[in-house]
């Protein structure tokens, strides 16, 4: 089975600086789906970046990279120049590519100060 | 491009009480999701539906858990009766199609309260 474990429930960060967020799964899969999500006071869940595991290059989405380590099973994400908008529950999601089912972690709570 | 609509926003009910959540997906997104955000936890899928027929609902308590997907649009997700473990936000998702690196979009959700 599928596990996410996201092992920092909540993290604070001053604003423009730089914050990374924990991520280590674990799946029997070869190919699978890695995703950020976040999640506003709002509740609306949007996706942040998404890595494939066949890619050796770490995805990046402007302010937002990944660090991708397979052999690790690990999946972080960095935030650099981090803005008061960034504060929000961060999820860490995974899909296997024999499946369809989108397996999240417990979130990080990420508070940027001003 | 219109999103996920959901509703209602909130509901609060009574224990052994029954209760119905509505979701209208992304026009033109085949795929669409149920999941269950207990307070402090990652969402859980509950039933994934490709067009109108069930992919996976091997999470769905169905003894007290229905949901249908009618023409392959709207969906609703019913809990018939509610208890106190049932409390939580329920979030509907869709995606254009059910592949593993298609992008789900979410709904704001419903948030559920039995007391």
């Amino acid at each position: 089975a599928q596990t996410v474990t996201q092992s920092q429930p909540e993290m604070s960060v001053q604003e423009a600086e730089t914050v990374t967020l924990s991520c280590t799964y674990d799946t029997s899969e070869n190919n699978y789906y890695l995703f950020w999500y976040k999640q506003p006071p709002s509740r609306q869940m949007i996706l942040v970046i998404r890595q494939e595991a066949y890619k050796q290059q770490n995805a990046t989405e402007n302010r937002f990279s990944v660090n991708f380590q397979k052999a690790a099973k690990s999946f972080s994400l960095k935030i650099s120049d981090s803005q008061l908008g960034d504060t929000a529950m961060y999820f860490c999601a995974l899909r296997e590519t024999s499946g369809s089912r989108l397996t999240f972690g417990e979130g990080t709570q990420l508070t940027v100060n001003p | 491009e219109a999103g996920v609509a959901q509703s209602p926003r909130y509901k609060i009910i009574e224990k052994r009480q029954s209760v119905a959540f509505w979701c209208n997906p992304i026009s033109g997104h085949a795929t669409l999701y149920w999941y269950q955000q207990i307070l402090g936890q990652g969402p859980k899928l509950l039933i994934q539906f490709q067009n109108n027929g069930v992919v996976d609902d091997s999470q769905l308590p169905k003894d007290r858990f229905s949901a249908e997907r009618l023409k392959g649009v709207d969906s609703t997700l019913k809990i018939q009766p509610a208890k106190l473990e049932d409390s939580a936000v329920y979030l509907c998702a869709s995606s254009f199609a059910g592949g593993t690196g298609h992008e789900q979009f979410f709904g704001p959700g419903t948030r559920l309260t039995v007391l």
